[in-house]
């Protein structure tokens, strides 16, 4: 019974174009997250959500848009692709802001943009 | 704000032998350090991780770190490596709970037969 699942696993995609990747956790968690893993294996936070609302807005074009319709639910869509987005897009959850608690995450979406 | 340094970018062991992977913090604040660990196409697994109390923590698959304060260091050890150790080790820091975690640049590591 997967925790965090993020669809797709793989993205190929050309320049230029708009695409979305979904995550969805069953923990029951308050705070998602959607980290960017770059070619040198570089983890870097782009977005935070606590129940739905933004809390976490790193130095990311504003061609990501994280989107939450809901605590469970924490979707990401780029437009107008860029040969520099592709990488790896982990989303992870958390328990809520009263006990330090790790970070489950997602396996991953590998996104190539050609 | 935190940040986090893992020294040794690649490191090999030969199977057995003892295991040290080094990550060094910096933080205004009391920090929360994590060990993950990612096996090749797979996500992240939390190791363990220190938030308070017992400086010396113990994680799943053998492995424990200590919390030294003085030396703002959080280094992970295994006593015997073995071949399914290998794969990619990142230590990560956090301020509070809730918080985005803050992870080093992470170390390959390598478990020769």
């Amino acid at each position: 019974d997967t925790a965090v699942s993020q669809t797709p696993k793989y993205l190929v995609t050309q320049m230029g174009n708009d695409k979305s990747i979904k995550c969805e956790q069953n923990l029951g968690h308050d705070t998602m997250y959607w980290y960017k893993q770059d070619s040198k294996k570089f983890l870097k936070i782009m977005f935070s959500y606590n129940n739905k609302e933004l809390i976490i807005n790193e130095t990311v074009p504003n061609r990501f848009s994280p989107k939450s319709p809901d605590k469970a639910h924490l979707n990401l869509h780029i437009n107008s692709l860029e040969l520099g987005d592709s990488a790896v897009y982990f989303c992870a959850s958390s328990q809520g802001r009263v006990l330090v608690t790790e970070a489950f995450f997602g396996q991953g979406t590998r996104l190539t943009v050609v | 704000a935190q940040s986090v340094t893992q020294l040794g970018s690649h490191v090999s062991v030969s199977e057995g032998a003892l295991v040290l992977l080094r990550c060094n913090y910096s933080s205004s604040v009391p920090p929360y350090l994590f060990w993950y660990v990612q096996y090749p196409n797979q996500g992240l697994q939390l190791l363990l991780k220190y938030t308070t109390g017992a400086t010396l923590v113990k994680g799943i698959n053998g492995f424990e770190a200590e919390f030294k304060k003085s030396e703002t260091s959080f280094h992970l050890t295994k006593p015997s490596a073995h071949m399914s150790d290998a794969a990619e080790y990142f230590c990560a820091v956090t301020k509070s709970s809730g918080d985005k975690l803050t992870f080093g640049t992470g170390t390959r590591l390598a478990v020769r037969p």
